[in-house]
């Protein structure tokens, strides 16, 4: 069965510090690995995708195979960084898993 | 583009009742899935369409079901509501065609509230 553990329910840090919110996976094969992100009053928007090897909004987030870890990272945090940050997995079943969320993470940054 | 739409917003029913839940995808996306999101937790997936499809099937009993129409929208039926069925019930699209999951598209959800 697949699984995304989110450790840190809430994670609070000042603007400038950097950031890192975890996030560990289990699953049997190759997994796609993605960051959700859902600011106060909007809807659940894709933030990266670990395929992409992209920065978005500074945020860069790189797959562990060995850790099986896809922790996102920011170096100076924002206070628009507020936000709930959800990791989610896909496995290549052709869709029929789905998408697995951990339970989010809600980042504070403090001015 | 509207984004994906989901209709109603908010909905309040009675234990034993059913629902449907109605969703809209992006404007050239054939594959719709659906998620329950428990107050606390992460989405949880029910349902993906593809094609008018169903292509997977969450962990979920059988008094949830869904159907995709010709023009790609969906609906979510739950029958026998019980007090567990409260949630915001999320709806993604995407554009993916056969093979592995791509990037989802969130709507704004519906809120079902059981008494």
């Amino acid at each position: 069965a697949q699984r995304v553990t989110q450790p840190e329910k809430l994670l609070s840090v000042f603007k400038g510090a950097p950031v890192e919110l975890k996030c560990n996976y289990s699953y049997s094969g190759s997994p796609e690995l993605f960051w959700y992100v859902q600011y106060s009053r909007q809807r659940l928007q894709l933030l990266l995708r670990h395929i992409s090897r992209e920065s978005i909004k500074g945020f860069t987030a790189d797959l562990n195979k060995g850790e099986t870890s896809f922790h996102l990272k920011k170096p100076f945090a924002q206070e628009e960084d507020s936000a709930m940050y959800y990791c989610a997995l896909s496995g290549h079943g052709g869709g029929a898993d789905g998408l697995t969320f951990g339970k989010g993470t809600h980042l504070i940054i403090q001015p | 583009d509207a984004g994906v739409t989901q209709s109603p917003t908010h909905l309040i029913k009675t234990r034993g009742q059913h629902v449907t839940l109605r969703c809209s995808p992006i404007s050239g996306h054939k594959s719709v899935s659906w998620y329950q999101q428990v107050l606390g937790q992460g989405p949880q997936f029910i349902f993906q369409y593809y094609e008018k499809e169903e292509r997977g099937r969450g962990n979920f009993p059988d008094r949830f079901s869904a159907r995709q129409f010709p023009n790609y929208s969906s609906e979510l039926n739950v029958n026998a509501l019980l007090l567990g069925d409260s949630a915001l019930y999320l709806c993604a699209s995407s554009l993916t065609g056969q093979g592995a999951q791509g990037p989802q598209h969130f709507g704004d959800g519906t809120r079902l509230s059981i008494l």
